[in-house]
């Protein structure tokens, strides 16, 4: 089956401190992979994606890489800021199936 | 920009109440989707629709229903509004389903008294 898994928050970072939140999933096939932004009281906003393995997805100093061989897209960020305090979801999409799977979402505290 | 917009940031019902949140997308997007959020569950996928008319069963789709009579219009119902509905909404709009991203609108917060 699909699913994704990603690390417990919340997180709590000092300002310029390495963000990473770690991301792992399930799929049959080739999956597109996603991370999302949730801040408080909005909606989801696209933060990257990637469509095949290798491939890195980058955004506002955010980078993940789709890693086919450990099935991960973990979230980095060399140096974080107060206003990237937010909820972070990370999701995949079969590439044949109408469906997005989401992590639970870690909240990142700066 | 493709933008999502859902009618009502914040809604108060009554229990028993039929309830309508609407969604309209303005990119010509073929497929909408509603999920509720709750803490500790994360997104659940209530119902999506691939076409106008056409609709698919999510994995919580009991106590609701859709409408998809235009295609920029998506509409979930809540046919007896429950206390354990309350909730914030989401809906989503894509185009295709092949490599694209869900475009989300900015939230209902609902609330069953």
């Amino acid at each position: 089956g699909n699913s994704v898994t990603q690390m417990e928050g919340p997180v709590t970072l000092s300002e310029e401190a390495f963000l990473t939140i770690n991301c792992t999933y399930t799929a049959t096939g080739y999956p597109s992979l996603f991370w999302y932004v949730q801040y408080p009281g909005e909606g989801l906003q696209l933060l990257l994606k990637a469509t095949k393995a290798d491939d890195k997805g980058s955004n506002k100093g955010f980078e993940a890489t789709y890693r086919k061989e450990t099935t991960s897209f973990h979230l980095e960020k060399g140096s974080v800021q107060v206003s990237d305090s937010a909820v972070y979801f990370c999701a995949l999409s079969p590439y044949n199936f109408n469906k997005f799977y989401f992590g639970s979402g870690t909240k990142l505290n700066v | 920009d493709v933008k999502v917009t859902q009618s009502s940031r914040y809604l108060v019902k009554r229990t028993g109440e039929k309830v309508f949140l609407e969604c309209v997308q303005d990119m010509d997007h073929e497929n909408m989707f509603w999920y509720r959020q709750d803490p500790g569950l994360g997104l659940r996928l209530i119902y999506f629709s691939y076409d106008v008319k056409m609709k698919e069963k999510g994995d919580i789709p009991e106590g609701y229903s859709v409408s998809r009579e235009k295609k920029e219009r998506f509409s979930l119902i809540l046919e007896s509004a429950s206390t354990n509905q309350t909730s914030m909404y989401l809906c989503a709009s894509r185009e295709g389903f092949r490599n694209t991203e869900a475009f989300f609108g900015q939230g209902t917060r609902l609330t069953v008294v």
